[in-house]
């Protein structure tokens, strides 16, 4: 199974809402990644777990938050979100790969709209 | 910062005719990866690029590592409109699993 599933597909929220995107992936993959990608951009790194513990947060907002509960399973919370935080939100994982790189597997991503 | 920077930013191609787009890093990399996103779609794996010089080859798809660690290439040989999509190189910072995403060239190609 190589494949990275993330729910919900589509998400419209206000800005006083609370809500949380969901991935998961049954590879085995010890790392995993939020991106945020805006239209026409390249996807932009947001946050790093590696083997359940966050290594990278890439200076996001406190209104994202990231949670590993298991290595299977990612997600990120969000709280008092503005309307530039409309994005495709992206989840990856991968693992070791040779001389140090690691391939990334993406989900199809969660569109939010932030009204 | 480390930047990663992609030319050109579009390319429209006849279908057959040939496409290349460039990649180029601010800083030594110690590994580059090119993936493909097709509109509407996320990022898929294409290749990883690891040693100095370094050339491989996928069916119509050639790409290069710099001798330098600075820059590399993607070479579509005759464009097919199945090759239609965003090509994105992605940098990884020594010793982490920090990627850094090129500015990508989209690739429309007209049959």
């Amino acid at each position: 199974d190589t494949e990275v599933t993330q729910t919900p597909k589509h998400l419209v929220m206000g800005m006083t809402n609370k809500k949380s995107l969901k991935c998961e992936q049954h590879m085995g993959h010890r790392a995993m990644y939020w991106y945020k990608q805006k239209a026409k951009k390249p996807p932009e790194l947001m946050f790093v777990y590696s083997y359940e513990k966050l290594s990278i947060n890439e200076s996001v907002p406190s209104r994202f938050s990231p949670e590993c509960p298991n290595s299977s399973l990612l997600n990120l919370h969000l709280h008092a979100l503005q309307p530039e935080d409309s994005a495709l939100y992206l989840c990856a994982s991968s693992s070791p790969g040779p001389a140090g790189g690691h391939e990334q597997y993406f989900g199809p991503g969660t569109r939010l709209t932030v009204t | 910062g480390q930047q990663v920077m992609q030319i050109p930013q579009y390319q429209h191609v006849q279908e057959g005719e040939d496409f290349t787009t460039y990649c180029n890093s601010s800083t030594t990399l110690s590994n580059i990866q090119w993936y493909k996103q097709r509109p509407g779609g996320h990022p898929v794996f294409l290749i990883q690029l690891v040693k100095s010089g370094e050339v491989k080859k996928q069916k119509r798809l050639t790409f290069q590592f710099g001798e330098a660690k600075k820059n590399s290439s993607l070479h579509i040989t005759a464009t097919q409109t199945t090759d239609v999509g965003t090509y994105f190189c992605a940098a990884l910072t020594s010793g982490t699993y920090k990627y850094i995403f090129g500015t990508g060239t989209r690739l429309k190609v007209l049959a």
